[in-house]
């Protein structure tokens, strides 16, 4: 089976600080992709990746930047937290081109206080 | 019982019923539909997909109906369990996109199931 793992299930951090999420897959995708799930807003797409070191901005970048050295590893980065950046972060990951299903980690629960 | 999953946004059925769950999408141009559950404190999983060249597909227990003419999706759950308890999510995607392809999620119906 194909694991999607998130660096941690919870996480605390104070406003201004600098925050990674960290996003690891074990099938040799080639896309990943990180969300944000707030209640009564779905999933809202931040960043997501096609390939090592190339990243495109979805619907909601502004205050988030990623990185993506190695294929398997899509880090989630929030230069300056703020509190409405509380939030639960899920990372997801697919093969390339076709009908292909996503695979979601289990989520990191962000709070910023 | 049914739903429409962005009006309504919870469903609640009795253990063994069939369950419907409706999704209405936006872009007649989507050619890849998927439904995903959502079970408390974990990340979405995936349940069944279908492309745009399909009315219908059978999955375990579950079944997908897409009528591209009105651009409603329907997700139907036979004999209900309480494991079914989750919340629902419909996407659907555009794959000519190609790279910049990417899946466009309804916000989700919540599903009780009462014993």
């Amino acid at each position: 089976d194909v694991k999607v793992t998130q660096s941690s299930r919870y996480l605390v951090k104070r406003t201004g600080e600098k925050v990674f999420l960290e996003c690891v897959q074990d099938m040799d995708h080639e896309n990943m992709f990180w969300y944000r799930q707030d209640p009564g807003l779905g999933l809202r797409l931040i960043y997501f990746s096609y390939d090592v070191k190339m990243k495109e901005k979805g619907d909601i970048p502004e205050g988030y930047s990623v990185s993506r050295e190695k294929k398997e590893r899509f880090s989630l980065i929030l230069e300056s937290a703020s509190t409405n950046q509380t939030s639960m972060y899920l990372c997801a990951s697919r093969a390339g081109q076709g009908f292909e299903k996503l695979f979601f980690g289990s989520g990191t629960q962000l709070s910023v206080l | 019982g049914e739903s429409v999953g962005l009006h309504l946004p919870t469903l609640s059925v009795q253990e063994g019923d069939n369950s419907i769950i409706n999704c209405a999408y936006s872009n007649s141009a989507s050619d890849y539909f998927i439904w995903y559950k959502q079970e408390s404190g974990k990340g979405p999983q995936f349940i069944i997909d279908i492309r745009s060249n399909m009315d219908k597909r059978q999955g375990q227990r579950v079944t997908v109906l897409l009528n591209k003419t009105v651009k409603h999706l329907s997700l139907q759950i036979a004999a209900t369990q309480p494991g079914d308890s989750a919340v629902y999510f419909c996407a659907e995607e555009d794959l000519r996109a190609g790279n910049n392809r990417k899946l466009i999620w309804g916000l989700g119906t919540s599903l009780a199931v009462n014993p």
